[in-house]
């Protein structure tokens, strides 16, 4: 059965540096890009980053590019998110979710909750 | 960035009727790589339809999507009670990979 479980969200003070995890199993992960995507409690869904099957690759939405790092470790079957510099506005549920090359989305995490507050 | 945009944002329907959903792209999708997802309220998004229109696995053949370039339309014929949801629209051909805005379908 193909899991993704997120971890590392909570309540963290604005400028702060979480780091949220991914980790996968259930499939062979090293043949998947991995996508976080984003949604306000009540909100729509909003795409924020991607890495290649390799790690080599990433992109960004332009909301968290220089803020936000992907990568992973393959090894481990766990993808990470380094969120720095974070403000109210990236309070969301963070879900990673599996892609395969020239495939949609298919399979979701549960999602993290992260909320920025002081 | 291709900018999504779907119409309309909320449809109020009875069961059994059937709800057309639209998403109009800013720009042509590559490859009519388009996809929709429905999401219930506390429930993760589940992949419907890909590619425009291919069902995704476990799907009934009440969804449906078509269009291709900057057009696509989901169906959902014969609605049940337990089709009330948030319907996302995605494109995943070029990046970034966007979203529309969500349309939400409610029955009556």
């Amino acid at each position: 059965e193909v899991q993704l479980v997120e971890s590392g969200g909570g309540l963290v003070q604005p400028g702060g540096s979480p780091r949220l995890s991914c980790a996968a199993s259930g499939f062979t992960f090293n043949n998947y890009w991995i996508n976080w995507v984003r949604q306000v409690p009540g909100k729509g869904l909003a795409w924020v980053s991607r890495i290649d099957p390799g790690g080599i690759s990433t992109i960004y939405a332009d909301s968290v590019k220089g803020r936000f790092t992907v990568s992973r470790d393959n090894a481990k079957n766990t993808v990470y998110l380094q969120m720095n510099s974070l403000g109210a506005e990236d309070t969301a549920v963070y879900f990673c979710v599996r892609q395969a090359r020239d495939e949609p989305l298919d399979y979701w995490g549960q999602g993290t909750l992260v909320t920025v507050s002081s | 960035e291709i900018v999504l945009t779907q119409s309309p944002g909320t449809l109020s329907l009875s069961p059994g009727e059937r709800a057309t959903l639209s998403c109009r792209a800013s720009q042509s999708v590559v490859k009519n790589f388009l996809a929709w997802y429905q999401q219930k309220p506390g429930q993760t998004p589940r992949l419907l339809i890909y590619g425009a229109s291919t069902r995704a696995t476990g799907i009934p053949d009440r969804f449906s999507g078509s269009g291709s370039g900057t057009d696509f339309t989901l169906s959902i014929s014969r609605l049940e009670p337990e089709d009330s949801a948030v319907y996302y629209c995605q494109q995943y051909g070029s990046s970034p990979l966007t979203f529309g805005e969500g349309a939400k379908v409610e029955i009556k």
